[in-house]
């Protein structure tokens, strides 16, 4: 089981959004920041997201996060079948004193 | 563009030791800490360690027991040693890089590995 808290799959057709919820406790996402990251499947997976909120760069602005007490929330706009993927968050949890992922998030484009 | 590649074995027998290697092409290994991160199949994945171009690490306490983490700057790459493996060590295993100022983030990561722990 993982410590933080995705649901296993979330769909929507073209052009819509998609809200992918990662929930956690205070001793992770409730002190710590949020990334995200996106997974097509033999490939390497991709940083969205870090410090909540942020984008590095090259990444569409159709992607956003957001954190709000203990849960982290990424939010994909304008849906292409192209985002079809698998979709993690991560913190670190200071009670375990290691570095923490979601059990992931299959996204699919209807 | 920095790329990362990991390498080593995809099959180890139970008892016995995992070694994995992550080559890191267009970027030092002398700056940044560097990081494993593992994949059990069907499930969400588990950060292994870090390594700081120092030699400072910092290991997963459920692994610290079995985990040396090591680089090498000459070859400008960085190593995983996994000790008396079982069947639950069986996952694709990423090398990554942890982000600069960016907090707990990955922002560069390799395509994984794939390895099995079999008899």
């Amino acid at each position: 089981q993982s410590v933080l808290t995705q649901p296993p799959s979330v769909s929507a057709a073209p052009g819509q959004k998609v809200t992918i919820s990662c929930s956690g406790s205070s001793s992770n996402i409730g002190s710590n920041y949020v990334s995200w990251y996106q997974h097509l499947p033999g490939t390497a997976p991709k940083l969205l997201i870090y410090d909540n909120d942020k984008r590095p760069s090259g990444i569409p602005d159709r992607f956003s996060g957001s954190k709000s007490g203990t849960s982290g929330t990424l939010v994909i706009t304008g849906l292409q079948t192209g985002d079809e993927a698998d979709y993690y968050c991560g913190t670190w949890d200071a009670s375990l004193r290691a570095g923490v992922f979601g059990g992931g998030t299959k996204v699919t484009v209807l | 563009q920095v790329q990362l590649q990991e390498s080593g074995p995809g099959l180890v027998r139970p008892s016995e030791t995992l070694s994995l290697t992550c080559t890191v092409s267009g970027d030092s290994i002398s700056s940044y800490y560097w990081s494993w991160i593992r994949q059990p199949p069907g499930r969400g994945p588990e950060w292994i360690g870090f390594i700081y171009h120092s030699g400072n690490t910092n290991y997963n306490p459920s692994l610290k027991s079995r985990v040396t983490l090591s680089l090498d700057t000459s070859k400008n790459h960085f190593s995983l040693k996994l000790s008396s493996v079982t069947a639950t060590d069986t996952a694709l295993y990423y090398c990554a890089r942890v982000g600069d100022r960016m907090g707990w983030a990955f922002d560069i990561w390799g395509q994984g590995t794939m390895v099995t722990v079999s008899s």
